[in-house]
């Protein structure tokens, strides 16, 4: 069954910690995306790369840092110098007859 | 600046009736539209899209509507059952060389039994 599968589930971070969460995909799609959901603010675009070894930033980039060695694989990490990190994350992946797939996300709390 | 809005953030519909959800963007140059059902703790699920040559698009109990010269669009739900409760973002893709969607900010409808 092909999908994205994201990783975990629920993360925890203490104040000037680097996390990074994990996205993977079977779909064989050249495109990969991250967004974050908060409240009121719908699906923000940090990142996102279309091919191997090639990304770009989003509208909110500052703070986080991704790679993309592999065609499978979209990790975000989230820095300590992101100022408000609380929120959902999303992965997507995308072919390029615009059809997009999500994962289920990633809830990250700083504590 | 929000390129693709939502203005209103919650709906609430008796079971049975119909459902319309509203969206408005600013950039003439989308060329595709989408709409995405969502609930709490989960990715987005894709419900039902539009081309910008096109003016409606329909899958079962779901049409949408696109109105270019008013930089509208709409979806409608009819009718409308308990189980369509959730949040509903519509987003476009701006065309080029990138697939990059942009996001409304949702509109959570709640359908009362």
């Amino acid at each position: 069954d092909g999908g994205i599968t994201q990783s975990p589930k629920y993360l925890f971070r203490k104040e000037g910690q680097n996390v990074t969460l994990s996205c993977e995909q079977n779909l064989n799609h050249d495109a990969m995306y991250w967004y974050r959901q908060d409240p009121g603010q719908g699906l923000r675009l940090i990142y996102y790369s279309q091919i191997v070894n090639d990304f770009q930033k989003g509208d909110i980039a500052e703070g986080y840092s991704v790679s993309r060695e592999k065609k499978e694989s979209f990790p975000l990490t989230v820095t300590s110098a992101q100022k408000n990190p609380t929120a959902f994350y999303l992965c997507a992946s995308s072919n390029r007859d615009y059809g997009y797939t999500f994962g289920s996300g990633t809830r990250l709390t700083v504590v | 600046d929000q390129q693709v809005k939502q203005n209103s953030p919650s709906l609430s519909v008796q079971e049975g009736r119909i459902s319309i959800l509203n969206c408005d963007y600013t950039n003439s140059m989308f060329d595709y539209f989408l709409w995405y059902k969502k609930y709490p703790a989960e990715g987005p699920t894709f419900l039902i899209s539009i081309s910008s040559i096109k003016d409606k698009n329909e899958d079962g109990r779901f049409t949408v509507f696109l109105n270019k010269s008013a930089k509208h669009l709409s979806l409608h739900i009819v009718p409308s059952q308990p189980g369509d409760s959730a949040v509903y973002f519509c987003a476009a893709i701006p065309g080029g060389a990138t697939n990059k969607l942009i996001f409304g900010t949702g509109t959570l409808l709640a359908v009362q039994p």
